[in-house]
């Protein structure tokens, strides 16, 4: 148990299906991440929010749509996803030090939601 | 842009023998964090690297920051399959963005 939770774990979609993937943290931590892991790009940032505010936008195409309501819940909404879309997708949060700081704190990393789009 | 490479991408290695993997980065870091992946789970923290030149021990894993602290390394003495899993190397870079390596993965032969 990392203080991470993502769910589902698993989840079988079809290319015109809209489902959501959610993430929570009981951490503290004002940092949220959204990671894809797959054999081609092994770990891939997708998306940072900090302070609730969207950071960095990795050129994600637009139908992986990220909310953050609040500091501890990050979603990700996905439409009209395509086959190579099907990875692992990582959750992960941090306590951002303000820009200019050198030490970072660690990420603490969810489990995954395993995601195979048909 | 700004690119962390790592090598190798796989290492096989013999349980008793040595382990290393190295991350290159093309612009000067603020720091630099490891971690490991076991098969199935997710990435955990090992450890962080702040200053030029630093090197810290965690029992057999041996960690490095070059002087430039533009390059890392993480050598393992004496594997143990309990060392089995995906090595990552994360950078912070000046604009402070994390930059990932790709990994490399260790497999001890049966």
């Amino acid at each position: 148990e990392t203080g991470v939770t993502q769910t589902p774990r698993h989840l079988v979609m079809g290319m015109t299906n809209k489902k959501s993937l959610k993430c929570e943290q009981h951490l503290g931590h004002n940092a949220m991440y959204w990671y894809k892991q797959s054999a081609k790009k092994p770990l891939e940032l997708m998306f940072v929010y900090n302070f609730k505010e969207q950071t960095e936008n990795n050129s994600v195409p637009s139908r992986f749509s990220p909310e953050c309501p609040n500091s501890s819940h990050l979603f990700l909404h996905l439409h009209t996803l395509q086959p190579e879309d099907s990875a692992l997708y990582l959750c992960a949060s941090s306590q951002y030090p303000g820009q200019g700081a050198l030490i970072d704190t660690e990420a603490f990393f969810g489990q995954g939601t395993r995601l195979t789009v048909v | 842009g700004q690119q962390v490479m790592q090598i190798p991408q796989y290492q096989h290695v013999q349980e008793g023998e040595d382990f290393t993997t190295y991350c290159n980065s093309s612009t000067t870091l603020s720091n630099i964090q490891w971690y490991k992946q076991r098969p199935g789970g997710h990435p955990v923290f090992l450890i962080q690297l702040v200053k030029s030149g630093e090197v810290k021990k965690q029992k057999r894993l041996t960690f490095q920051f070059g002087e430039a602290k533009k390059n890392s390394s993480l050598h393992i003495t004496a594997t143990q399959t309990t060392d089995v899993g995906t090595y990552f190397c994360a950078g912070r870079a000046s604009n402070y963005q994390l930059i990932w390596g790709a990994g490399t993965k260790l497999i001890i032969k049966p």
